[in-house]
């Protein structure tokens, strides 16, 4: 069965340190991968997203992700977080034909000035 | 491009009401999406279209839900007698099949539906 898990409910960095947000997924075949972000009152934005090819990707707002397949991992970085990321995070894998999206729980980040 | 409304923002509800949620996506997009999302959760799939044609339905969607997208453009979500553990967090999102970037949703800002 298909399914995502991020297991840091919630994160705080000091504003200028280094981020990474984790996402582990379960899913049968090649995923597709995608690292969305949510402010309060705001809808879901992509960040970033992978298919194929180089396994670290470039995102919007200077997020960066890598896919390890041999872990099932698709973690969330960022070398240097501004006040303005804190936001939850969600990871998601969509089935090869984007009929469907599987989201993890999210991870809620607070940003320390 | 406006984007994805969906309207209302909030509906508070006593149960058993029937409430009726709105979604109008991205005007070129043919691919619309439902989902729910509780507190301290991720986005659940409920349903989507392709067009006007509903193509999948979860397990989520119980008998007293309903979605439609009659002409292919909006869409609606329909809950008959509502129950407590249906308040949470409806979102809509739309993507064009067939273009670049199909893979890419673009989320509406959510419908917040409280069951008294």
């Amino acid at each position: 069965a298909q399914s995502v898990t991020q297991p840091d409910i919630h994160i705080t960095v000091s504003e200028g340190a280094s981020l990474e947000l984790r996402c582990n997924y379960s899913y049968g075949a090649t995923p597709y991968l995608f690292w969305y972000v949510q402010s309060p009152g705001q809808g879901l934005q992509l960040l970033l997203k992978y298919f194929s090819g180089d396994t670290l990707v470039q995102g919007i707002k200077g997020f960066e992700a890598e896919f390890k397949r041999s872990q099932s991992s698709f973690n969330l970085r960022k070398p240097s977080v501004h006040w303005s990321d804190a936001a939850e995070y969600f990871c998601a894998v969509g089935t090869y034909n984007f009929n469907k999206f599987y989201f993890g729980s999210g991870t809620k980040l607070n940003v320390k000035p | 491009d406006t984007g994805v409304s969906q309207n209302p923002r909030h509906k508070i509800t006593k149960r058993g009401q029937n409430v009726t949620f709105r979604c109008d996506p991205i005007s070129e997009h043919n691919r619309l999406y439902w989902y729910r999302q509780t507190l301290g959760q991720g986005p659940e799939f409920l349903t989507y279209f392709q067009n006007e044609a509903q193509l999948e339905k979860s397990r989520l969607l119980s008998d007293r839900f309903s979605a439609e997208r009659p002409k292919g453009s909006f869409s609606t979500l329909e809950i008959q007698r509502t129950e407590q553990g249906d308040s949470a967090m409806y979102l809509c999102a739309s993507t064009n099949i067939g273009a670049y970037h199909q893979e890419t949703q673009y989320f509406g800002p959510g419908t917040r539906l409280l069951v008294l």
